[in-house]
């Protein structure tokens, strides 16, 4: 089955850039989805088929894909970041969806 | 807008089912597929399967296969997701997310979870 391997803890400093990896073999094949999750709540659709943003979110929060790491990328990040980042993509070979391990974000 | 709204924390003891719902407003219920993802306390997200709310075809993940049904309502909107032989490994928040309508598009609204304690 496929597999998505994010780091566990990410920390950054505030006003700085964070950047959070999602790799996957030839992850860069597949549209990749990163959801936000604040702590007691559902989680947010952040970015979406690699770079792109639902409406609400900032333009501080970008994407990119290719090879075989997908980077969440947080610019002049803020207290409010904190979270747990979830990277997804929809797994054609098995047709099943596949969620990363989740990455905590630390705004120190 | 879109809401989901789902039942109500359950506790359940060992070897027992649960039925959770998720009930569906604010788009055209049958359009759009939905997702059932959950979080053991502590952990991440883990995606168990999707329901086509038209025909009703369902697809699981490997590991809930035989266990876990997801079925729909369309008289009354409402979406179902039964576990069954639960264990203790069960106790999680379970989350009903909508996806696209298509089920290679992603989900992008999410209920508010539903509490599953699994307790001796």
């Amino acid at each position: 089955s496929y597999v998505l391997t994010q780091p566990p803890s990410v920390s950054v400093a505030p006003g700085q850039t964070a950047r959070i990896t999602c790799g996957g073999f030839g992850i860069g094949g597949k549209s990749v989805h990163w959801y936000q999750q604040k702590a007691g709540q559902a989680p947010v659709l952040a970015v979406h088929d690699d770079s792109d943003r639902p409406s609400g979110i900032p333009e501080r929060y970008s994407g990119s894909n290719s090879g075989n790491t997908a980077t969440l990328t947080i610019s002049w990040a803020e207290d409010g970041d904190e979270a747990d980042y979830y990277c997804l993509v929809w797994d054609s070979g098995s047709d099943h969806w596949v969620f990363g391990g989740g990455t905590k974000l630390t705004v120190l | 807008q879109v809401q989901l709204v789902q039942s109500g924390a359950e506790v359940k003891t060992p070897g027992a089912s649960v039925k959770v719902s998720c009930k569906a407003s604010g788009y055209f219920f049958t359009s759009y597929y939905m997702h059932w993802v959950r979080q053991a306390p502590g952990q991440g997200l883990e995606w168990m399967g999707i329901i086509n709310p038209s025909g009703g075809y369902t697809t699981y993940a490997q590991k809930f296969q035989g266990r876990v049904t997801m079925t729909r309502d369309t008289s009354t909107n409402i979406f179902y997701m039964e576990v069954i032989s639960l264990t203790s490994e069960d106790t999680a928040v379970y989350f009903c997310a909508r996806g696209g309508g298509r089920r290679i598009e992603m989900p992008s609204h999410w209920g508010q979870g539903t509490l599953v304690t699994v307790s001796s």
